[in-house]
């Protein structure tokens, strides 16, 4: 497909499971971010990806969460011994360019985790 | 630190009306602003973006407009329909990162 690609696209955990939840964004996109979008908020910046290279994690909110890009396209948001403030819709958007340019961010749909 | 802030938090109006949503951000220096859609349960969908240089951008019925140096975007939808009910999100990207910073939407109902 032409955009971005979340799955699974519904997660339900268990309170201290691991989760791991994937992005593939559009082909040939440089850069890729993450956000997390609470119930009735918005979206908060996670990390930042420029081709392989994490330039910004600032946003994580806890060493339990931790994300890769290993061959600079698909990306990997792991979140480790879940708890229930975790639960959120997980967003992953690309965008053509690096840093500091002016792109577009192109969203996919998101992945709803839910912890029990 | 960006904070981003939009009014009002939810608004019902009857299918046909003009509206305004507004959003306004601390920090000035921003490379651009964007409107987003989100329908219940879906991602984002870029409505329209404004560049820092920009004062507007207009798409069909939609019209953004960007004063930058008071720190205010307004969204404005003409002759608004049922089918422009969702969430209206606006964020600005700041030159310090790459980190988009959101506001916490409008929820728009349009009546028919």
């Amino acid at each position: 497909g032409a955009g971005v690609s979340q799955s699974p696209r519904y997660k339900v955990a268990k309170r201290g499971q691991d989760v791991a939840l994937r992005c593939d964004p559009i082909s040939g996109h440089v850069s890729l971010f993450w956000y997390q979008q609470a119930l009735g908020q918005g979206p908060e910046f996670l990390t930042y990806f420029q081709n392989e290279a994490q330039l910004d994690k600032s946003g994580l909110p806890s060493d339990r969460f931790f994300a890769e890009r290993p061959e600079g396209s698909v990306s990997t948001l792991k979140i480790q011994r879940t708890q229930q403030e975790d639960s959120a819709v997980y967003l992953c958007a690309s965008s053509p360019r690096g840093q500091g340019s002016k792109n577009i961010q192109y969203f996919g749909a998101g992945t709803r985790l839910s912890v029990l | 630190k960006q904070e981003v802030t939009q009014i009002p938090a939810a608004l019902s109006v009857p299918e046909g009306e003009n509206l305004v949503l507004n959003c306004s951000f601390t920090d000035s220096a921003i490379y651009n602003l964007q409107w987003f859609r989100q329908d219940p349960g879906k991602g984002l969908t870029s409505l329209l973006l404004i560049q820092s240089s920009q004062r507007e951008q207009t798409s069909g019925r939609l019209n953004a407009s960007l004063d930058k140096s008071s720190g205010r975007s307004t969204l404005y939808i003409a002759a608004s329909q049922p089918g422009d009910s969702a969430t209206y999100l606006c964020a600005a990207l700041s030159t310090s990162g790459s980190r988009l910073t959101f506001g916490e939407g409008t929820q728009l109902t349009v009546n028919p």
